[in-house]
């Protein structure tokens, strides 16, 4: 368990309304993610925080922001969903295991925009 | 930046082995192997760092070849439970994410 909470878990939404996707960690994690996952696409970075207020862009960044005002928090926002938004989000940290320092997942959002 | 895998689906009868591939056109520091059940996230199972290590959890284990930029998954006297998408994460130096690039994931269906 890494300790990270989304919400909602679900939600269905009409297009151009705004969304918020809420991350929240419990372990002061300096790096947090947000993930989408496509089938044949894979998982891929929407946007990434490395510190409060210190956030940027990945590889499918367009139509979303994000903000980190308090170490714990990690918020995803939608300006105005559009249908190719549909998708699951994961949001994810960066931590040491035992095994080593990798990524841990979220439970997952998922969105789907009509 | 995304890593290859292949193959892309493979069903297993219990009991027989797998591997799966990894393959990057980039230099990687790391390469994370996850498993995925339908509906939930992916889970960690295992980091191969540079240096050609061989790791092991349960039947399961993995190498890593820095000079060939891959890494293959392997999984031996599967069972059921190993039913699932597996996704290579490689980590490529100077990134400052420190994030991973995902493949798009290998579906393995175990029957009885």
């Amino acid at each position: 368990d890494a300790g990270i909470t989304q919400s909602p878990r679900h939600k269905v939404t009409e297009t151009g309304t705004p969304v918020t996707l809420r991350c929240h960690q419990t372990e002061n994690h300096r790096y947090m993610y947000w993930y989408r996952q496509d089938p044949g696409h894979g998982l891929r970075l929407i946007h990434y925080s490395y510190g409060v207020k210190d956030t940027d862009k990945g590889e499918v960044s367009d139509g979303y922001s994000v903000s980190r005002s308090k170490t714990e928090d990690f918020l995803l926002t939608l300006e105005s969903a559009t249908s190719s938004q549909t998708s699951v989000y994961f949001c994810a940290i960066r931590a040491q295991g035992h095994s080593g320092n990798t990524i841990y997942f979220g439970e997952g959002s998922w969105l789907t925009v009509v | 930046q995304q890593p290859v895998q292949s193959p892309q689906a493979v069903i297993l009868r219990e009991g027989e082995d797998a591997v799966i591939n990894c393959s990057s056109s980039k230099a990687l520091y790391s390469v994370h192997w996850y498993r995925q059940k339908h509906g939930e996230a992916p889970v960690f199972l295992m980091i191969l760092l540079k240096g050609g290590e061989q790791k092991g959890h349960e039947k399961i284990s993995a190498s890593f070849n820095e000079k060939k930029q891959q890494s293959s998954l392997y999984l031996t006297a599967s069972q059921l439970s190993y039913s699932g998408t597996y996704f290579c994460g490689t980590e490529i130096p100077q990134t400052g994410a420190n994030n991973l690039f995902f493949g798009t994931g290998t579906r393995l269906t175990v029957i009885p």
